[in-house]
């Protein structure tokens, strides 16, 4: 089946300009993750969306980030007055949370963001 | 909340050797512990995982280890070879759970042919 994918696969910005990032994730995956991966860094926690809850938003390093997860399927994460300390890899990843299923995450191709 | 730890961040090897790469976690909670090999400039992707109710799991090449005393895990790879060159992640989650999963640092693993 459909992987999770993700829009636009390379986004190239002027510093100061606003960014949307787009992730499908798998159908009927109720949690859904963003992270940010520097060049040769590791997964840097951003938020994670899981139903209908509250989402945990622990991981967002300034108020010029937000996400949101419409529907309870596709997520749009935004980037306010960019900066280009943001240029980075931004990948979402999706899971089939319940209690007892194996639970893997599944992460999209990421979209390659370079701030000029 | 939980908090992985892991090492070594950076692992070369001869061809053949086996590599070993450990975990630690912080919450008892934890029940679910996947491992994660990213290639270069390709996404992660999921190699195995292991559930507390075992201590270990093995697919082929790779093996999983987990001591829950002592709250780590391994990754075992034996038999190395030039395509396991890669980044690994180890990971730690409660399986069912709202808490998020906690990622550790990553180890880059070169195999020398």
């Amino acid at each position: 089946g459909a992987g999770v994918s993700q829009s636009p696969s390379n986004k190239v910005t002027e510093k100061g300009k606003d960014v949307e990032l787009r992730c499908d994730p798998i159908s009927g995956h109720t949690a859904l993750y963003w992270y940010r991966q520097s060049l040769g860094q590791g997964l840097e926690f951003l938020i994670y969306f899981q139903g209908n809850s509250a989402p945990d938003k622990s991981g967002l390093p300034s108020d010029r980030f937000s996400a949101e997860r419409t529907g309870g399927s596709v997520s749009t994460l935004t980037i306010q007055r960019t900066q280009q300390e943001d240029s980075a890899v931004y990948l979402c990843a999706s899971s089939l949370r319940g209690g007892g299923v194996r639970e893997p995450q599944y992460f999209g191709p990421g979209t390659r963001l370079l701030v000029l | 909340g939980e908090n992985v730890e892991q090492h070594p961040s950076t692992l070369s090897v001869q061809e053949g050797d086996s590599a070993v790469i450990k975990c630690t976690y912080s919450d008892s909670a934890s029940n679910y512990f996947p491992w994660y090999k990213q290639e270069l400039g390709k996404r992660p992707q999921l190699i195995i995982d292991i559930r507390s109710n075992v201590g270990e799991k093995k697919d082929q090449r790779i093996a999983v280890t987990l001591n829950k005393t002592a709250k780590h895990f391994s990754l075992h790879i034996t038999e190395t070879q030039p395509e396991d060159s890669a980044v690994y992640f180890c990971a730690a989650s409660i399986s069912g759970g709202y808490q998020k999963v906690t990622f550790g640092i990553g180890t880059k693993l070169q195999v020398i042919p």
